[in-house]
């Protein structure tokens, strides 16, 4: 079982629409958690930190439940930027390592 | 603002041979993590290194190897070549101290091996 699990998708939405993404992490020693977007053959750009009191970015919104150990991403009004994969990330306490979920691939349609 | 630099954009090589990547952190950043991304891939933890002591290692092989330097920079170095090391090689960087805070990413290196 992977340490960082994501529903991979595609996840195929309107313009407009409103789209959740939930991750999974076994170890219940992680400590900072990340989104991360990455486009085609790109590197991962860095879309949020997800804080215990939940965090909001215009359009977006992250949540992390530690009792479940889940993390979701909320993004509202799809624009067709939006399609890219995105990138759950979680770093563990004592550790200089941040692991990589698969990543979820979101496509906006016009 | 300045951001995480790699060289070479793109590499290619032949099998057994070697290849050396750069990269250059964001200014006053103290920790550099490299990774690999395989074609349809996630992003795999290959190493980090903080204040310029190794710090964590990954799913690194032993054929390659790394290091960072006193102005900070770090290099990857990989030899005897095999046609799987063909990816995508990411540095990041962050200002990790004793936590792990938002890393930034370079453009990545594309090494092709034939």
């Amino acid at each position: 079982r992977k340490e960082v699990e994501q529903d991979p998708g595609p996840f195929n939405v309107p313009e407009g629409a409103t789209v959740a993404f939930n991750c999974t992490y076994s170890n219940s020693a992680s400590q900072s958690f990340f989104w991360y977007r990455q486009d085609c053959r790109k590197e991962p750009k860095l879309l949020m930190s997800v804080y215990s009191s939940g965090n909001e970015d215009g359009r977006f919104t992250a949540q992390l439940n530690r009792a479940s150990q889940y993390i979701s991403l909320l993004i509202r009004d799809s624009k067709l930027s939006d399609s890219a994969t995105y990138l759950c990330v979680v770093a563990r306490t004592g550790r200089r390592a941040l692991t990589f979920g698969s990543g979820t691939r979101l496509q906006v349609q016009p | 603002a300045a951001g995480v630099i790699q060289s070479p954009r793109h590499l290619i090589k032949e099998k057994r041979e070697t290849a050396t990547l750069k990269c250059y952190p964001i200014p006053r950043h103290d920790t550099v993590y490299w990774y690999q991304q395989g074609p349809g891939q996630d992003p795999q933890f290959l190493i980090s290194f903080y204040e310029k002591m190794q710090s964590d290692k990954g799913s690194i092989p032993d054929r390659f190897s790394a290091q960072q330097f006193s102005d900070y920079h770090s290099e990857l170095n990989m030899s005897s070549l095999e046609l799987g090391d063909s990816a995508l090689y990411f540095c990041a960087s962050s200002t990790a101290g004793t936590s792990n805070t938002e890393a930034f990413f370079g453009q990545g290196t594309r090494l092709t091996v034939v």
